[in-house]
């Protein structure tokens, strides 16, 4: 059992709109904005997406965003495209008083 | 561009220790905090620990005790020794760069290496 809760899969047609939900608790992901999204192709290395809750490096596409409401923290990915079929893993970081870096358990994401 | 590559043994017997390499190239090792993140069989991401520029390590606290990372500046690499592994440290390995010590994310990652615990 991973450390942040993941739903296990979700999928949308190309060009619609999907959200990961990922849910902490008030010592990680609610406590702190270090909240970051990876993305993973298979036999390939994982990808930063998102960090600090909301920011994308550069050379992500706008379509990917992420927010914190409370305990939970979301990716949304807009106008799907087939490339985005990957798993997804959101990660927090908390503060240096007792210091834990968790993962969430990752989400298959599928483009129909 | 940085860029980061695992190697080491794919096949570790139980109760010895595992020993992985991370070649950084693009950055100098000490201008990052590095950083080892596994995962295991059907299960998601788990963070090891990482190492800072002054070589000071952070671990999670499940492994602490049977974890070490190093920085070898010599070669632009760093290493992770984990001991006295079970079954239940068969994974893919994979090395990251964070940043710096503010900047608390991981990137770039490496490809990974898969190391299964068997006699």
């Amino acid at each position: 059992q991973s450390a942040l809760t993941q739903p296990r899969s979700v999928s949308g047609p190309p060009g619609q709109s999907v959200t990961i939900s990922c849910t902490g608790s008030s010592s990680d992901v609610g406590g702190y904005n270090y909240v970051s999204w990876y993305q993973h192709h298979p036999d390939k290395a994982p990808k930063l997406l998102i960090y600090d809750v909301n920011k994308r490096p550069s050379g992500v596409p706008n379509r990917f965003s992420g927010s914190k409401s409370g305990n939970t923290a979301s990716l949304t990915i807009s106008g799907l495209q087939a490339e985005d079929e990957a798993e997804y893993y959101c990660c927090s970081f908390t503060g240096s008083s007792s210091f834990r870096v968790l993962f969430g358990g990752g989400t298959q994401l599928t483009v129909l | 561009q940085v860029q980061l590559e695992e190697s080491g043994p794919g096949l570790v017997k139980p109760s010895e220790t595992l020993s992985l390499t991370c070649t950084v190239s693009g950055a100098s090792i000490t201008s990052s905090f590095w950083s080892w993140i596994r995962q295991p069989p059907g299960k998601g991401l788990e963070w090891i620990g990482f190492i800072d520029n002054t070589g000071n390590a952070k671990y999670n606290p499940s492994l602490k005790n049977r974890v070490t990372i190093s920085v070898d500046t010599s070669t632009n690499q760093f290493s992770l020794n984990l001991t006295s592994v079970t079954a239940a440290d068969t994974a893919v390995y994979y090395c990251a760069r964070k940043p710096t010590v503010s900047r608390n994310w991981f990137d770039p990652w490496g490809q990974g290496t898969q190391v299964t615990v068997s006699s």
